[in-house]
């Protein structure tokens, strides 16, 4: 199946600090790419739909500002989440979507967060 | 509201038997589906996908597919233990722009 990579897997940072969370299709282009959220013991959720070349769709509730979604380019999603609080620890995981396939995602391996 | 339903289990079957997981979507319109599986701490792994009625088999694995019913299924056969995990099932919506996933079985096989 196609590779999609996360960097960093972890990330554990002060409150009020911002973290960017890259995702890179290896194998594939990907002109749309997914942004999850998923808390301990709870089912995932679609935080954001970030399509190349132009501005991200995010889910109701969850804030734009505070979730900074860039799409560059056909390989490579990008999620900044901007002054981050303990309340945004959690586990972020992009997904791509391989055209090609019949629209089938492929997800990171996920970005473990924890906010002090 | 577009959903995905299953059964958040957990549900238990002793090792070397069936395990079957069902799902059932409510947008007539969608093509096509998936099921994920994601081991505790992990991202979820794509294990197969389907798009016509019927069954499609892979290895142990069999997706079966009824769009009348709007119900998809996944069937483990020989059950191992490290087929415990949670599995997803997912749909595409209608567009096709996005994928909805059901929140997931727990599985546990056990010994």
């Amino acid at each position: 199946g196609a590779v999609v990579s996360q960097h960093p897997s972890r990330v554990i940072c002060k409150s009020g600090t911002s973290v960017k969370i890259e995702c890179r299709s290896l194998d594939f282009q990907a002109t749309t790419m997914f942004w999850y959220r998923q808390f301990p013991k709870q089912s995932l959720m679609l935080m954001a739909t970030s399509n190349e070349g132009s501005k991200a769709t995010y889910e109701q509730g969850v804030e734009k500002d505070k979730f900074l979604i860039n799409h560059a380019s056909l390989t490579l999603s990008t999620l900044t989440v901007t002054s981050a609080h303990p309340e945004d620890s959690s586990f972020y995981i992009c997904s791509a979507l391989d055209g090609l396939h019949q629209e089938t995602q492929y997800f990171g391996p996920g970005t473990r967060l924890l906010v002090l | 509201q577009k959903e995905v339903e299953q059964n958040s289990g957990p549900l238990s079957v002793p090792e070397g038997a069936i395990a079957s997981l069902n799902c059932t979507y409510s947008d007539r319109g969608s093509q096509s589906f998936f099921w994920y599986r994601q081991y505790s701490g992990k991202s979820p792994e794509l294990i197969m996908f389907i798009y016509s009625n019927g069954d499609k088999e892979d290895g142990r694995f069999t997706a079966q597919l009824n769009k009348a019913s709007q119900y998809v299924s996944l069937l483990i056969r020989d059950s191992q233990p490290s087929d415990s995990a949670t599995y997803l099932c997912a749909v595409s919506d209608s567009s096709a722009s996005k994928i909805i996933f059901g929140s997931g079985t727990r599985l546990s096989i056990r010994p």
